[in-house]
């Protein structure tokens, strides 16, 4: 099955610098990999995702990149604010058959201030 | 609002004990799915459903879970004897409904956290 990894686990930034964090995988089959942004004691949000038709996409602050040649695939967030604060979970999947997600162990951010 | 919602949100059960968790999706989807979140973790897929049929179970579950989907709508996950490694978040998500991810996103209710104690 897919295996998804993960880093860095944590990251500590100042307010305002950016944030990057990266996840390679392992079936080259994947080609959906979104991006959740996890709340204590909430639920995963999704917050941007990408095709693997697609090298970069980007919403305001939040950008992700995906190189499929070496299986990974990057979030990066700029002018980081107190309110981006959170574990980041990514995810892969086949949009093919079942969908199902697998995803990667978490990053926990925290922006300083 | 995902359009998912879950209960109950919280249960505490004692070892041994059968608990059961709904599932339902405002909007009707074809696809639901099952996950288990335990602390320090991301999601782990557990089953998923296409209408009322049960198509993909993961190793993660055991003979004591049984998930249905009577009618393509509801679903229940059911736990038999439980133990204390059933410990977890067991989320639901389905496909949104907006945007043009709609068909292949999915959006997590708010969870069900279970405790055995």
């Amino acid at each position: 099955g897919e295996n998804v990894e993960q880093h860095p686990s944590t990251l500590s930034v100042q307010e305002g610098d950016s944030a990057v964090i990266k996840c390679t995988y392992s079936d080259s089959a994947s080609n959906y990999f979104p991006w959740y942004k996890q709340e204590l004691g909430k639920r995963p949000q999704l917050i941007i995702d990408i095709r693997s038709n697609v090298g970069e996409k980007k919403d305001q602050r939040i950008a992700v990149t995906l190189n499929k040649t070496a299986k990974h695939f990057s979030l990066h967030i700029t002018e980081t604010q107190p309110e981006d604060s959170a574990v980041y979970f990514c995810a892969a999947s086949k949009l093919t058959n079942d969908y199902k997600l697998s995803f990667g162990a978490g990053t926990t951010v925290t922006v300083r201030a | 609002d995902t359009g998912v919602s879950q209960d109950p949100r919280h249960k505490i059960t004692k070892r041994g004990q059968n608990v059961t968790f709904r599932c339902d999706p405002i909007s009707e989807h074809n696809r639901l799915y099952w996950y288990r979140q335990t602390l320090g973790q991301g999601p782990e897929f557990l089953t998923y459903f296409q209408n009322e049929a049960q198509l993909e179970k993961s190793r993660l579950l055991s003979d004591r879970f049984s998930a249905e989907r009577p009618k393509g709508s509801f679903s229940t996950l059911e736990i038999q004897r439980t133990e204390q490694g059933d410990s977890a978040m067991y989320l639901c998500a389905t496909p949104g409904t907006r945007g043009p991810s709609s068909t292949d996103t999915q959006y997590f209710g708010p969870g069900t956290r279970l405790t055995v104690l």
